[in-house]
Parts: C-alpha cells; sequence; structure tokens
C-alpha cells in the first residue's frame, strides 16, 4: 500500500515568509508525528497528534510553529514569519503501534 | 539537548566485517527503537526492543539494551555496501508517546 507523503518535497523561502508543510500518513494510522532534522543531527521531536488532537506539542520551538490535522488524517505543520533558522529536512511519521513510519521529508531552506 | 547520544559518530568498516554501534540514553524508557536512514531523508524501523527484554535478534540485526546503563547498542554482521547509510535509535520515555532520537551514527561500508 501506499506509504506516508509529504509535500513539497522542497520549499525555498524568503525570511519573514509563511509557510505550510503537508503531510499524508498512512490509511487506517491514528498516530501522527512531526519531526525537524539539521544537517548532521537526528529528528528532533515537535509534536504528535493522536487523531485529531495535539496530544503533546512540547517539542514545538515557539509560537510561530502550528500543526493542525482537523480529520484525524492529513495533517499540516505551519511555520509564520519564517527565519532562516528554521531551514532543516521536515519530517512526518505515522504508527499504528510502536514503529513509526516516515515519509521523504520536505526540505526547507529559508533565504 | 533532549537528544541522545551515539558512538561512533562515523564508522568505515570492509563489506563482510561486523558494525557495532551504540547508543546511550537519559531516562527511564518503555522501548528502544534503531532507524536507518539514507541520504538524509525518510528513517526506516528496523528493529524494537522493550524495556524488559535484554537482546534481540532480527536478520543479521542483533540488538541488546542494559537499563541499569541506560545505554544499547546495534551489531550488523557480514555487514554489506548496501547497509551504508545512518543509523539512529529512537527512546519512547514510559508514560508518553515522544521519541527521543540519538545524535546518529554514520556507517560506511567499503565493497
Amino acid at each position: 500500500g501506499a506509504g506516508v507523503s509529504q509535500t513539497p518535497s522542497n520549499k525555498v523561502t524568503e525570511k519573514g515568509k509563511y509557510v505550510e508543510l503537508r503531510c499524508d500518513p498512512i490509511s487506517g494510522h491514528t498516530a501522527l508525528y512531526w519531526y525537524r532534522q539539521s544537517l548532521g543531527q537526528g529528528p528532533e521531536f515537535l509534536i504528535y497528534f493522536q487523531g485529531t488532537g495535539a496530544a503533546d506539542d512540547s517539542g514545538l520551538p515557539n509560537d510561530r510553529f502550528f500543526a493542525v490535522r482537523p480529520e484525524g488524517s492529513v495533517s499540516t505543520l505551519k511555520i509564520q514569519r519564517t527565519e532562516r533558522g528554521d531551514s532543516a529536512v521536515y519530517l512526518c511519521a505515522s504508527s499504528s503501534g510502536d514503529e513509526q513510519y516516515f515519509g521523504p521529508g520536505t526540505r526547507l531552506t529559508v533565504t | 539537548s533532549q537528544q541522545g547520544e551515539e558512538d561512533p559518530q562515523a564508522l568505515s568498516i570492509q563489506e563482510g566485517e561486523n558494525a557495532t554501534m551504540n547508543c546511550s540514553y537519559k531516562t527511564s524508557i518503555n522501548n528502544l527503537q534503531w532507524y536507518r536512514q539514507n541520504s538524509g531523508r525518510g528513517l526506516v524501523h528496523l528493529i524494537l526492543i522493550r524495556s524488559n527484554e535484554r537482546e534481540k535478534h532480527s536478520g543479521r540485526l542483533r540488538v541488546t539494551l542494559d537499563t541499569s546503563k541506560k545505554s544499547s547498542s546495534l551489531l550488523i554482521t557480514a555487514s554489506r555496501a548496501a547497509d551504508t547509510a545512518s543509523y539512529f535509535c529512537a527512546t519512547v520515555s514510559s508514560g508518553t508517546y515522544k521519541y527521543i532520537f540519538g545524535t546518529g551514527t554514520r556507517l560506511k561500508v567499503l565493497a
């Protein structure tokens, strides 16, 4: 079956702009995670959804970051007033148990 | 940093040799998982070991867990060029669904 997909695969934006990153999880997976990965580092937890609700958003770095999952499937990570330090690969993963299935990521570059 | 630590940071071996990488973490965990990442994009789940297990095998992979030392090791036997990738451990603390990833080991297997 289809895996986790993320769009766009690459996004270049100017400092101060707003961006949305989309994640389509595996059908039927109730858990969805967002991570941010900088070069040479491991994925850094941002937020976890169980169904439609954010069960743990403790990893969001500040209030410029927000994520939604209105129907318990597709999720959108929203970043306002982007800064150069937001440049990274943003990974999404979904799960129906202990194992996470990752998407290919969105590489965000803020110029 | 919320991340666990892995060592070595980089490892280069000849095809057919064994590769061992280690992971240390900071809190009590529910389980520990190992993931592989190629080319800095999506991660692939390799193996999970629960806190009440000490050793687990899957094909050419062997994982050990020492909860008293808060450490785990991943052994890849009879390595192949296709094993070249970054390997990350991820822990889930008891009572949460928040995954904490290590800093990763970059493995290069020379043909």
